[in-house]
């Protein structure tokens, strides 16, 4: 079955540091998401990527947040100034070319721990 | 403004009772409805979904009926069994074309023999 991975599966990092989640989506895959669930509450849409390009995004995605395809394969999310705040499970999605309407997949996530 | 509102956890239930999970969810349009299902150290896995009034989606023994006069689309299963023990969570889609879907805070079930 086709899967998505993401890297690190936990990262823990200082206040104030830049971190770099990685994922990798399903080869054919055209659309990309990230999500994050802080502990105990809902999981909260970050961002969509589409043709190279951010096609939506959340309030939360904001100018501290940014992310990427550098090589056609990874999808990345960086977080340049990491908070407290930011310590959550994010996980990286992708779906083809129907978006959710056609069968989306999910990596396992990364817990990001912000000390 | 969409959202989806779910029963909170945890549920823990001995193998082969009846399972529901309720959830309701508030829409603007004509959402689409999703069941997700993550497994121990695995990620978000789709379980079932409808995409309009009065289906029914199902898969693995779970069904879930889109109602839209009780904005509700509670997760249903007759029998559970101890490989069901997973983070259940509801979803919507706004409406046809919308890139953004909507989770609940979802419901950790655990099936003891």
């Amino acid at each position: 079955e086709p899967e998505v991975t993401q890297t690190p599966s936990h990262q823990v990092t200082q206040m104030g540091q830049e971190v770099i989640l990685r994922c990798v989506p399903i080869s054919n895959h055209l659309y990309f998401y990230w999500y994050r669930q802080i502990l105990g509450q809902k999981v909260e849409f970050l961002v969509s990527f589409y043709n190279n390009e951010i096609s939506e995004k959340s309030e939360i995605f904001d100018d501290q947040f940014s992310v990427e395809r550098p090589d056609g394969s990874n999808f990345t999310l960086k977080i340049r100034s990491t908070k407290l705040e930011d310590s959550a499970m994010y996980f990286c999605a992708s779906a083809g070319s129907g978006g959710w309407n056609t069968e989306a997949f999910f990596g396992q996530g990364t817990r990001l721990t912000v000390v | 403004g969409d959202s989806v509102t779910q029963m909170e956890g945890p549920v823990t239930l001995s193998e082969e009772a009846f399972l529901t999970i309720n959830c309701t969810y508030t829409a603007t349009g004509y959402p689409s409805l999703f069941w997700y299902v993550q497994y121990p150290g695995e990620g978000l896995q789709l379980l079932l979904k409808a995409t309009k009034a009065d289906d029914k989606g199902s898969n693995k023994g779970f069904e879930a009926t889109y109602r839209k006069e009780t904005t509700s689309f509670h997760l249903e299963k007759g029998s559970v069994q101890v490989s069901d023990s997973a983070v259940y969570f509801c979803a919507l889609i706004p409406g046809p074309g919308a890139n953004n879907l909507f989770f609940g805070t979802g419901t950790r079930l655990t099936v003891i023999p």
